[in-house]
């Protein structure tokens, strides 16, 4: 079975600030990574995911991510955040097609959120 | 844009009622997921269905729990008889194809069982 460790529950940083929330993952097969964004009272919106090629991969708003096989992370990286960025991040993984015997509608395996404070 | 759209927004039941969640995925996806988030923990996989049946399922979705698409639009979560640890926000989601795909969620539905 997969897993995804976010080690900080929290992250203040002030305003025009870069930020670093830092994602591991575990996984005995291939995994596709993802990073949502969850803002006051809404659903979960992507941000950006890795499937496969460079692994470094640009999402919305400003954000990207590294992947490192290696380390097994998925870090995400915003060179200088705002005050709207104040959200929960969460990281997911999923198997990849190959990795499952199943029909291919396989769910996200989430980990804990990380909660962004932007401080003014 | 189109969105997954959920009802109702907030659900208050008795204990051993059931209830029925409701989402209307995006239209042309074929890939429909339940996933739940307990205040306070991280956000679990419920279900996954496609070509009109379940697809995956997680070892939460015991038999309490059941899956529908009654017509083209909706997918729907029924949960028997509710328990007091059924207290979550429940989220739908929908993709265009399989993992590799988005998953666009709804805004959720929050349960609260007395």
């Amino acid at each position: 079975a997969q897993s995804v460790t976010q080690l900080d529950s929290q992250v203040p940083v002030f305003e025009e600030a870069p930020v670093e929330l830092r994602c591991n993952y575990s996984s005995s097969v291939s995994v596709y990574l993802f990073w949502y964004v969850q803002y006051p009272n809404q659903g979960l919106q992507l941000l950006l995911k890795y499937l496969s090629g460079s692994t470094l991969v640009k999402g919305i708003n400003g954000f990207e991510a590294e992947f490192n096989k290696s380390q097994t992370s998925f870090h995400l990286r915003k060179p200088s955040v705002h005050i709207s960025d104040t959200a929960e991040y969460f990281c997911a993984v999923v198997l990849t097609p190959g990795g499952y015997s199943g029909g291919g509608a396989d769910g996200l395996t989430f980990g804990k959120g990380t909660h962004l404070i932007i401080q003014p | 844009e189109p969105e997954v759209t959920q009802t109702p927004s907030h659900q208050v039941t008795q204990m051993g009622q059931e209830v029925i969640l409701r989402c209307v995925p995006i239209s042309n996806h074929l890939y429909f997921y339940w996933y739940r988030q307990i205040l306070g923990q991280k956000v679990e996989f419920l279900v996954s269905f496609y070509n009109n049946e379940i697809s995956e399922k997680s070892e939460i979705f015991d038999d309490q729990f059941s899956v529908e698409r009654p017509d083209g639009s909706n997918f729907t979560l029924k949960i028997r008889s509710t328990k007091l640890e059924d207290s979550a926000m429940y989220f739908c989601a929908s993709s265009e194809a399989s993992s590799a795909d988005t998953q666009y969620f709804g805004p959720g539905t929050r349960l609260t069982v007395l």
